[in-house]
């Protein structure tokens, strides 16, 4: 079964510390990959998103991700967190095909102490 | 920009209770979901459809089912709710083609008693 894997459950850093955040999923097809994240109290917002093209991809706030299609990969970073960047953090993926149902991992909920 | 609306916040129900859910959005988007979130569970996908009068189970339909009459507003129903239906629940659209992902509404926080 296609499944999405966030290795990470609970990230607690310090501010301006670097962000790395591990997403791995299991489809040999055609994918298009996403990262959303969701802050306190707020509803899913997409960060950032990955069709084709350059396998790295830039979202909103500083944050970016690389697609290594061998490794079945789509790594959220972050070179300088902000206490801001408090939340929890999903990656999901998009199979090929005509459902347009989304996999979600299981979410990686991150803490930035001042 | 698209909307997903979602018709509660929060909603306390009783054990037994028939619970409507709903969720309207306004962009002609063919596809919509519902989602329950639980901590370390991540979204679990409930039903979906994909066009007016069509749904398809997802991953956990088991205690809930689904009704879209309109294209514009996709209802989840709990037959007779329990404590383990309490959650966050999530409905969500996008268009056909797929492209941009997700549009979420804000969710709808239900506490079964």
């Amino acid at each position: 079964a296609q499944s999405v894997s966030q290795h990470n459950h609970h990230v607690i850093l310090s501010e301006a510390a670097s962000l790395e955040l591990g997403c791995n999923y299991s489809y040999g097809g055609t994918v298009n990959l996403f990262w959303y994240v969701q802050y306190p109290g707020q509803h899913l917002q997409l960060l950032l998103k990955y069709f084709s093209g350059d396998p790295l991809v830039k979202g909103i706030k500083g944050f970016e991700a690389e697609f290594i299609k061998s490794k079945f990969s789509f790594n959220l970073r972050k070179p300088s967190v902000q206490w801001s960047d408090t939340a929890e953090y999903f990656c999901a993926v998009l199979p090929g095909g005509a459902t347009n149902k989304l996999i979600f991992g299981t979410g990686t909920l991150l803490a930035v102490q001042p | 920009d698209v909307k997903v609306t979602q018709s509660s916040r929060y909603l306390v129900k009783r054990t037994g209770e028939k619970v409507f859910l709903e969720c309207v959005q306004d962009m002609d988007h063919e596809n919509m979901f519902w989602y329950r979130q639980d901590p370390g569970l991540g979204l679990r996908l409930i039903y979906f459809s994909y066009d007016v009068k069509m749904k398809e189970k997802g991953d956990i339909p088991e205690g809930y089912s689904v009704s879209r009459e309109k294209k514009e507003r996709f209802s989840l129903i709990l037959e007779s709710a329990s404590t383990n239906q309490t959650s966050m629940y999530l409905c969500a659209s996008i268009t056909s083609g797929g492209g941009y992902g997700y549009t979420f509404g804000s969710g709808t926080r239900l506490t079964v008693v």
